[in-house]
């Protein structure tokens, strides 16, 4: 009865490889996002979609390219990881553009 | 570049005593104010929310809200062990969704 979820929960993966993080929400709204928290804790929006359309899209390197294939999905991948993105990855998802998240359980990526 | 900004603690107190905890933003068109707890661990989840001044209560929570001085704040009554978290204060920008997280107040609630 997850309501947002998100695949893998753990990602440990050595530099320069490339990795998905996989999204899924079964609450029937429109808007997605991925939120990134690195290790103090601060939690900051990478990017949203609303109705598979890109909504948001902060200052994220390029390597990081989210896909959204249905409003149901948002998947994120990194290309070329570097030790800086070692963080917790969240995804979320929100009824509309102006409602608050509700976020999934994370993915704590390590990058060695 | 808007702010929200928060003590990050660690706050103490007591068993049964008044925890609060503080948060300043710098965007005046800010229309909806948020704070998350979040456990170690584990992802954030909402406890309240309030979009105009003034007081709003929910249990033993309670957000209060001045946007003349910007200020947002969450009183927690009777604070027990259990209430030991980061909390986080987010504050709506505009009307694209996207939420401005200040950097969390580590909250402990020694019995």
């Amino acid at each position: 009865d997850t309501a947002v979820s998100q695949t893998p929960k753990y990602l440990v993966t050595q530099m320069g490889n490339d990795k998905s993080i996989k999204c899924e929400q079964n609450l029937g709204h429109d808007t997605m996002y991925w939120y990134k928290q690195d290790s103090k804790k601060f939690l900051k929006i990478m990017f949203s979609y609303n109705n598979k359309e890109l909504i948001i899209n902060e200052t994220v390197p390029n390597r990081f390219s989210p896909k959204s294939p249905d409003k149901a999905h948002l998947n994120l991948h990194i290309n070329s990881l570097e030790l800086g993105d070692s963080a917790v990855y969240f995804c979320a998802s929100s009824q509309d553009n102006n409602h608050r998240p509700f976020f999934g359980q994370g993915t704590r990526l390590t990058v060695v | 570049q808007k702010e929200v900004e928060q003590n990050s603690g660690p706050l103490s107190v007591p068993e049964g005593a008044i925890a609060s905890l503080n948060c300043t933003y710098s965007d005046r068109g800010s229309q909806s104010f948020f704070w998350y707890r979040q456990y170690s661990g584990k992802s954030p989840e909402l406890i309240m929310s309030i979009y105009s001044n003034g007081d709003k209560e929910d249990g033993r929570f309670t957000a209060q809200l001045n946007k003349a001085s910007q200020y947002v704040s969450l009183l927690i009554r009777d604070s027990q062990p259990s209430d030991s978290a980061t909390y986080l204060c987010a504050v709506n920008e505009g009307t694209g969704g996207k939420l401005i997280f200040g950097q969390g107040t580590e909250l402990s609630v020694k019995p």
